[in-house]
């Protein structure tokens, strides 16, 4: 059935260290995919997105590229920001979304 | 404009017990989705409401849950009677796209944390 796997943390870097975090799916069809970010005390926000094969989203530095050959959609920062600390969620969306497990991040600086 | 708003924040109940949780959508939103996750894993699909009409429950648990969403605003999630796995986060998102668009984009609210002890 539908799925998605992400890394799990929780995961800890320096301020400006480079950011991946891993995402695979499985899905029927070619779904939508999206990374969410819940920042402390907060809901779930939409970071970015892509609606088909190749597609970059990006957003506050955040980059992730929809690859149809890998079912990935990994999600990567040049440079973190102690503000970046959050539990990051990836997401595809068929005929309803599937989240993975969520992965914490801690950025010190 | 207002997002998506839930209440309580955080709720602690006995086994056996009833909660009742609320969620305000984004005004003129007509999709309504409740989620929930466990401790450690993932946000799952509960159910969907296209206003007042549940389009989608197939993620429902089980019958201790009852959802509901009179006059198509406001939705109320209840369990009755509580059980030690349903403690979690429950999300409420909501979205005024066509449902089932694959790039429907659904805003979330803070969560509820239930801890059924």
């Amino acid at each position: 059935g539908d799925s998605v796997t992400q890394m799990e943390g929780p995961v800890t870097l320096s301020e400006e260290a480079f950011l991946t975090i891993n995402c695979t799916y499985t899905a029927t069809g070619y779904p939508s995919l999206f990374w969410y970010v819940q920042y402390p005390g907060e809901g779930l926000q939409l970071l970015l997105k892509a609606t088909k094969a190749d597609d970059k989203g990006s957003n506050k530095g955040f980059e992730a590229t929809y690859r149809k050959e890998t079912t990935s959609f990994h999600l990567e920062k040049g440079s973190v920001q102690v503000s970046d600390s959050a539990v990051y969620f990836c997401a595809h969306h068929g005929n309803q979304f599937y989240f993975g497990t969520g992965t914490s991040l801690t950025v010190i600086p | 404009e207002a997002g998506v708003t839930q209440f309580p924040s955080h709720s602690v109940i006995e086994k056996g017990q009833t909660v009742t949780l609320r969620c305000d959508p984004i005004s003129g939103h007509d999709n309504l989705y409740w989620y929930r996750r466990v401790m450690g894993k993932e946000i799952k699909f509960l159910l969907h409401f296209v206003k007042e009409s549940k389009q989608d429950e197939s993620g429902m648990p089980n019958n201790r849950f009852l959802a509901e969403r009179t006059g198509g605003t406001y939705s109320t999630l209840k369990v009755q009677p509580a059980e030690l796995e349903d403690s979690g986060v429950y999300f409420c998102a909501s979205s005024q796209d066509r449902p089932g668009l694959r790039r429907e984009t659904q805003y979330f609210g803070p969560g509820t944390r239930l801890l059924v002890l």
